[in-house]
């Protein structure tokens, strides 16, 4: 298994342009995260799904950020305006049925620099 | 709302010696715990995950342990090596499906 992919690996934009980051997650899995990691807040969630439906997106810092899960084996996160303090790794992470039980898998992330 | 502090935030040790990092939580009621390990400019890779009921688990040179009623965990890293060296986050569970909560992690530094 190729595991949880995500793309780009590294994005540079500037401020004002839409930024679009794409998340594969593993074969069979149901449950699709989307996290953030800054230093000064660490990991963060965004939003969650589960068999494609969002579950929780009280974590999308405001309306400028939005995702989609079409199908099983693709999500998007997209932020338009993207801003400066947009910048950070993103996470993609799926698991099996809830994270409780099982181990999370995370992706190599996407790392955004808004300029 | 459930917070995880890990302490220390870096440590630096020389190769050989046993560790311990540190997770403490707010709410006891959790689910269960999971350590994880990332390295530079990678993802998280799950090390162990203690169900609530369970008091420790191990995996090779690596012991993790839980205390509910005090809010607290412990990965315990026999014999270090610079190969351990790498930032190691905690986080917990309050439910089955319920997303984790993740602390910000504690930077080890193994010196050969």
């Amino acid at each position: 298994d190729a595991g949880v992919i995500q793309s780009p690996r590294h994005e540079v934009t500037e401020m004002g342009q839409e930024v679009t980051l794409r998340c594969k997650p593993i074969s069979g899995h149901d449950y699709l995260f989307w996290y953030r990691q800054t230093m000064m807040r660490g990991l963060e969630l965004l939003i969650y799904f589960n068999n494609n439906v969002p579950i929780d997106d009280s974590g999308m810092p405001e309306d400028r950020f939005s995702a989609k899960m079409p199908n099983a084996s693709f999500s998007t996160l997209k932020i338009q305006p993207s801003e400066p303090r947009d910048s950070a790794v993103y996470f993609c992470a799926s698991s099996s049925s809830g994270q409780g039980g099982v181990k999370l898998f995370f992706g190599s992330g996407t790392q955004l620099s808004v300029l | 709302k459930q917070e995880v502090t890990q302490i220390p935030a870096a440590l630096s040790v020389p190769e050989g010696e046993n560790l311990v990092l540190n997770c403490s939580f707010t709410d006891s009621a959790i689910y269960n715990l999971q350590w994880f390990r990332q390295d530079p400019g990678k993802g998280l890779t799950s090390l162990l995950l203690i169900q609530s009921s369970q008091r420790e688990q191990t995996s090779g040179r690596l012991n993790a342990s839980l205390d509910k009623s005090s809010g607290r965990s412990t990965l315990y890293i026999a014999a270090s090596q610079p190969g351990d060296s790498a930032t190691y986050l905690c986080a917990v569970s309050n439910s089955g499906n319920t997303p984790l909560v993740f602390g910000k992690g504690t930077r080890l530094s193994v010196i050969a």
